[in-house]
């Protein structure tokens, strides 16, 4: 069974800089099996990225994915208020911990 | 749009069986080639798939909990349903349905319903 670790698990950033999230995989994956969502408090989740790299409707292009084998990141170029919420990582049945990005 | 929402008792007692039903609005829920899941999240914790259902005789499930576990399919009324039996404690959580996408570049599931808080207590 594949395991997805995220890092860090709290992130603290001002509007405005650039955020970089981690989701490392226990053993290589295809290329294009990751997604990523965001959730607000609340709120469900949103899918922001599959494919690794493929915005789902609607998602700005501030958003971007990235990664092969073991290593994915989920890029946010510069942050927005609204951005700041919970971050997982997905790959077929297996969610990442998330990571919490905070506002600093 | 299609949307999902989810319905069911907010409280079941524990041992009994938690039965989760999810309403599809805007697909077709028997011609549109997704799969159909649930997700659950535990308060203050991380997401966990229980499992998805493409049709009556196909369906998947995660492994920790199917021998617990059964979903089903009503193509009448465009729902698919969750029933999860001998539940505990550790089975209060916010329950999701939501369509998931099989393909050649993986699964992801897009959208999802609002979420049900299922409480198991005496």
């Amino acid at each position: 069974e594949i395991v997805l670790t995220q890092s860090p698990g709290t992130l603290s950033l001002s509007p405005g800089e650039r955020a970089a999230l981690s989701c490392r995989a226990s053993q290589s994956l295809s290329s294009t099996y990751l997604a990523w969502y965001q959730q607000k408090p609340g709120q469900a989740p949103r899918l922001l990225i599959y494919g690794a790299s493929v915005r789902a409707t609607g998602i700005p292009e501030r958003f971007s994915g990235s990664g092969s084998g073991t290593d994915f990141t989920l890029t946010i170029s510069r942050l927005e208020p609204e951005d700041f919420a919970v971050y997982f990582c997905q790959q077929s049945g297996t969610f990442g911990q998330g990571t919490r990005l905070e506002i600093k | 749009q299609v949307r999902l929402q989810e319905s069911g008792p907010g409280l079941v007692r524990p041992s009994q069986t938690l039965s989760l039903t999810c309403s599809v609005s805007g697909d077709s829920i028997s011609s549109s080639g997704y799969y159909w899941a649930w997700i659950r999240q535990r308060p203050g914790k991380g997401l966990e798939w229980i499992g998805y259902i493409y049709d009556n005789d196909n369906t998947y499930y995660n492994t920790s909990l199917q021998r617990l576990l059964s979903m089903s399919i009503d193509t009448s009324k465009n729902q698919f349903s969750l029933r999860l039996t001998s539940v505990t404690a550790a089975d209060t959580a916010v329950y999701y349905c939501a369509r998931a996408v099989n393909s050649g570049s993986g699964t992801w599931f897009d959208p999802w319903g609002l979420g049900t808080l299922v409480t198991v207590s005496s």
